[in-house]
């Protein structure tokens, strides 16, 4: 499956560090997402951004930072991180319709971060 | 606010039993329904589906799940599990017009041969 890819995979980073994921969907979506998924919670909406722009923040703190610098990329930079911070972050994209309904979302494989 | 719950954290079944998960939705409106899996080391894969028409829809390797309007759920179920199916399940809900995902926390489901 390589309909949308993550880099890196796995990244260990001290909270005084700076790093970015980056995200690249090949299906032709809209749409962009990125979500956090902790151990023994729900996947957590963090952002999304359709045409490029952002739609959603869903209360996210602003050590964390997106970029979406076209429909097929999005970053989520990271600075000052904190060891509750440490989670799998998952890209998604979709193609959205005119009315904003019946589309599916499409994951990446993930980054699994681990703040020290 | 919307919320989805999924009622089981963790089943444990032997090859060939029927499964069940239960999924419930807390939205009055249209919604879009979806089952999604991780299989151990893989990405988030949709299982399966629901926008209209038929309530019960079938999703690939032998699941299917029905959306009871009623209820506000929309179980995932399958009529004899494989050791394969051993997995994490995701129900999720899209609300109206709204491209935002809610997910349930999961279900771990082991399969033992």
């Amino acid at each position: 499956e390589t309909g949308v890819t993550q880099t890196p995979r796995h990244l260990v980073m001290g909270m005084t560090n700076k790093k970015s994921l980056k995200c690249e969907q090949h299906l032709g979506h809209n749409a962009m997402y990125w979500y956090k998924q902790s151990a023994k919670k729900p996947l957590e909406l963090m952002f999304v951004y359709n045409f490029k722009e952002q739609t959603e923040n869903n209360s996210v703190p602003s050590r964390f930072s997106p970029e979406c610098p076209n429909s097929s990329h999005l970053f989520l930079h990271l600075h000052t991180l904190q060891p509750e911070d440490s989670a799998l972050y998952l890209c998604a994209s979709s193609q959205v319709g005119a009315s904003g309904g019946g589309e599916t979302q499409y994951f990446g494989p993930g980054t699994r971060l681990l703040v020290l | 606010a919307q919320s989805v719950s999924q009622h089981n954290h963790h089943v444990i079944l032997s090859e060939a039993a029927s499964l069940e998960l239960g999924c419930n939705y807390s939205y009055g409106g249209t919604v879009n329904l979806f089952w999604y899996v991780q299989y151990p080391g893989q990405h988030l894969q949709l299982l399966l589906k629901y926008f209209s028409g038929d309530p019960l829809v079938k999703g690939i390797k032998g699941f299917e799940a029905e959306f009871i309007k009623s209820k506000f759920s929309f179980n995932l179920r399958k009529p004899s599990v494989q050791w394969s199916d051993t997995a994490e399940y995701f129900c999720a809900v899209k609300a109206g017009g709204y491209n935002k995902l809610i997910f349930g926390a999961g279900t771990r489901l082991a399969v033992h041969p």
